[in-house]
């Protein structure tokens, strides 16, 4: 069964430009996660989803951070426009219910971000 | 002070010795206790759950202690393969989604 699958896996951009990361969580997941790594700040949860709708945005950095979730198979991330220090590891993550316990939360390989 | 501290090491072990990490975390309503870990440049994964009777899975054992707010996690007999950043993770009562992280901490087993 594959796992959750993100692209890019690397992308360089110039500062101001747009970037659209992607996100495919394991089918039959309801809950989708946005996370970014840097090695100051370690992991942080920028927002994440319940049955494709938004439940907590309030680690999202500022508006110029956005994300959807227009299906359950499909979630973007996107920052417009990008500055160098929204360099970092951008993970996507995905998890089930499961009888109202705590569950695993599976992680896609990530996308490296590098802004110039 | 973080939510939740590590010592980032790095802890340089020889096989088969036996290491320690703990982990302190501030908020006394924290509900739910993980370990993960991190390869190099690869995604976070579960190691193991934390439980309040404390918990082995094979080579692996967590403990927690509530009243001092902290967690272990102990490695007996490490190989080379235990080589990674280990990351303590919490959750709060009433929202067991929000994993709170550590910055982790940092295990190179030479052989």
């Amino acid at each position: 069964d594959a796992g959750v699958i993100q692209s890019p896996r690397h992308e360089v951009t110039e500062m101001g430009q747009e970037v659209t990361l992607r996100c495919k969580p394991i089918s039959g997941h309801d809950y989708l996660f946005w996370y970014r790594q840097t090695m100051m700040r370690g992991l942080e949860l920028l927002i994440y989803f319940n049955n494709n709708v938004p439940i907590d945005d309030s680690g999202m950095p500022e508006d110029r951070f956005s994300a959807k979730m227009p299906n359950a198979s499909f979630s973007t991330l996107k920052i417009q426009p990008s500055e160098p220090r929204d360099s970092a590891v951008y993970f996507c993550a995905s998890s089930i219910l499961a009888g109202g316990l705590q569950e695993t939360q599976y992680f896609g390989p990530g996308t490296r971000l590098l802004v110039l | 002070r973080k939510e939740v501290e590590q010592d980032p090491g790095p802890f340089n072990v020889p096989e088969g010795a036996t290491v320690a990490f703990n982990c302190t975390y501030s908020n006394s309503a924290s509900q739910s206790f993980f370990w993960y870990r991190q390869d190099c440049r690869k995604e976070p994964k579960l190691l193991m759950s934390v439980y309040s009777s404390g918990n082995e899975d094979g080579r692996f054992t967590a403990q927690l202690n509530r009243a001092s707010q902290y967690i272990s996690l102990l490695i007996r007999d490490s190989k080379l393969s235990d080589s990674a950043t280990y990351l303590c993770v919490v959750t709060l009562a009433g929202n067991n989604r929000k994993l709170i992280w550590g910055l982790g901490t940092s295990l190179a087993v030479n052989p």
